[in-house]
């Protein structure tokens, strides 16, 4: 089944300096890449998602890559604000073998943005 | 429009017991979804329901099973608790099977003492 590793586990930047979070994958056959942003206590919200015939969507200080090639996709955070603060998770959805066309997430970065 | 509506928010079981959890779906959504949360694991898929028929299985013990309702609504149960279930089990429905644009509930925190 799908495999899906993300980094860093912990990530720290200053206001408005931008984040990174990167995943990679393994079924190459994986077709849908979404992004959650889960804050204390509260349930993962969906922030953005990607499907494997796009390579960089945006939504205003959001942005993911997709490298079908590489097998990774990564989130950009730009302007970071102090309410980004959350553990974002990355998931994938594969498209062969077992556990075919369900989600697969990543393990979390807890993002701390500093004032 | 609702959200997803998962009952209850907190319980607190004894080793050896059962539990049913409940979770209602965004109305018109057919596809529902349960994860085991831990801080260690992440998010563990259980299984995956489209239309009252089971599409999905994760890697858990046969104690975990689950069903889905003509109306959506689903419940997941967990027979002879053990205190590794210890957790947050959420449901996320989406309005076509296999994940697309999930819509999470807030939980049921179990707690197996």
């Amino acid at each position: 089944g799908e495999n899906v590793e993300q980094h860093p586990s912990t990530l720290s930047v200053q206001e408005g300096d931008s984040a990174v979070i990167k995943c990679t994958y393994s079924d190459s056959a994986s077709n849908y890449f979404p992004w959650y942003k889960q804050e204390l206590g509260k349930r993962p919200q969906l922030i953005i998602d990607i499907r494997s015939n796009v390579g960089e969507k945006k939504d205003q200080r959001i942005a993911v890559t997709l490298n079908k090639t590489a097998k990774h996709f990564s989130l950009h955070i730009t302007e970071t604000q102090p309410e980004d603060s959350a553990v974002y998770f990355c998931a994938a959805k594969g498209n062969s073998g077992a556990g075919s066309y369900q989600l697969t997430f990543g393990k979390g970065t807890k993002l701390s943005v500093i004032p | 429009k609702a959200g997803v509506t998962q009952t209850p928010r907190y319980l607190i079981k004894t080793r050896g017991q059962q539990v049913t959890l409940s979770c209602s779906p965004i109305s018109g959504h057919r596809s529902v979804s349960w994860y085991q949360q831990t801080p260690g694991q992440g998010l563990q898929f259980l299984f995956e329901y489209f239309s009252e028929t089971q599409r999905n299985k994760g890697n858990f013990p046969g104690r975990f099973s689950g069903r889905q309702f003509s109306n959506s609504r689903s419940e997941m149960n967990v027979s002879t608790l053990e205190l590794g279930d210890s957790a947050l089990y959420l449901c996320a429905s989406s309005s076509n099977a296999g994940g697309d644009g999930y819509t999470f509930g807030s939980g049921t925190r179990l707690t197996v003492v």
